[in-house]
C-alpha cells in the first residue's frame, strides 16, 4: 500500500490567497484525520471524520478553515484567506477504526505550508 | 480533556547511553497510549500500542511500558539512528473519540 498520500509537499503563498491542502488515505480506511505541527503547539488535531462525515471540527481555528471529504479516497483542507499565522506543517492521517481498542493511525509526509 | 507531558523536551546521549523518555497522562477511559518515532521532514510513525497499565513492548533498542499515570520509553544501549523526535499521544473513551492527543515530544541525539 502507497500509504497516505498528500500534496503538495509544500506550498507558499501570499497572506489573503486561499490554500488547497489534499489527502488521500489509505484504502479501506473508516477515519481520516487532519493534524497541524508547529514547534510552539505542537500536533494540534484541526478536524476528523469517519465514513466522509465531520466528527469533531473544535480544534478548526477559525471560519477561515474549512475541510470537505467527497468520497472515502479523498479529503481537503482550505484556508481561505489565508494569514502568517497559519503557517506550519499540516498532516492528514487515517485508521481502520474498526476495533473497540486504541487503534493507531498512519500518517502521511505533511505539508510544509508558508505564509509570506 | 485529555492531556500529555513528555519530558525531558530534549536528551542528548552518547552512543551506547541508556536513558528513558517520560509521557504523563491524564485521559478519560484510556483506550490506548501510542508511541510515535518523527524524523524531520517526515511524518510521524508508529512504534507501540499500550492498552492497560502493566503492559509492556519491545522493538529492537526500544521498550515502552504503561502504567496508570504514565508511561516510559527505555532506550537499551542507543545508536545514532536512534536520533529523532518521539512522541508519545492517548486515545480515550471519550464517547465517539477516535482521535489521538499527543504530547510536545522528546527531542533525542545520540552522538557517536
Amino acid at each position: 500500500d502507497a500509504g497516505v498520500i498528500q500534496s503538495p509537499r509544500h506550498e507558499v503563498t501570499e497572506m489573503g490567497q486561499e490554500v488547497t491542502l489534499r489527502c488521500k488515505p489509505i484504502s479501506g480506511h473508516d477515519y481520516l484525520f487532519w493534524y497541524r505541527q508547529t514547534m510552539m503547539r505542537g500536533l494540534e488535531l484541526l478536524i476528523y471524520f469517519n465514513n466522509n462525515v465531520p466528527i469533531d471540527d473544535s480544534g478548526m481555528p477559525e471560519d477561515r478553515f474549512s475541510a470537505k471529504m467527497p468520497n472515502a479516497s479523498f479529503s481537503t483542507l482550505k484556508i481561505q484567506p489565508s494569514e502568517p499565522r497559519d503557517s506550519a506543517v499540516y498532516f492528514c492521517a487515517s485508521s481502520l477504526g474498526r476495533t473497540g481498542r486504541g487503534e493507531k493511525l498512519f500518517f502521511g509526509s505533511g505539508t510544509q505550508l508558508s505564509v509570506l | 480533556e485529555d492531556q500529555v507531558t513528555q519530558s525531558p523536551e530534549a536528551l542528548r546521549l552518547q552512543e551506547g547511553e541508556s536513558s528513558s523518555l517520560n509521557c504523563s497522562y491524564t485521559v478519560s477511559g484510556l483506550r490506548g497510549l501510542f508511541w510515535y518515532r518523527q524524523d524531520p521532514g517526515k511524518g510521524p510513525e508508529f512504534l507501540f500500542t499500550l492498552y492497560s497499565a502493566g503492559e509492556e513492548k519491545e522493538k529492537e533498542r526500544l521498550k515502552a511500558t504503561l502504567t496508570k499515570k504514565e508511561s516510559f520509553l527505555h532506550i537499551t544501549a542507543p545508536k545514532p539512528e536512534d536520533s529523532a523526535t518521539y512522541l508519545c499521544a492517548v486515545q480515550g473513551w471519550k464517547a465517539g473519540r477516535r482521535a489521538l492527543t499527543f504530547g510536545s515530544g522528546t527531542r533525542l541525539q545520540v552522538q557517536p
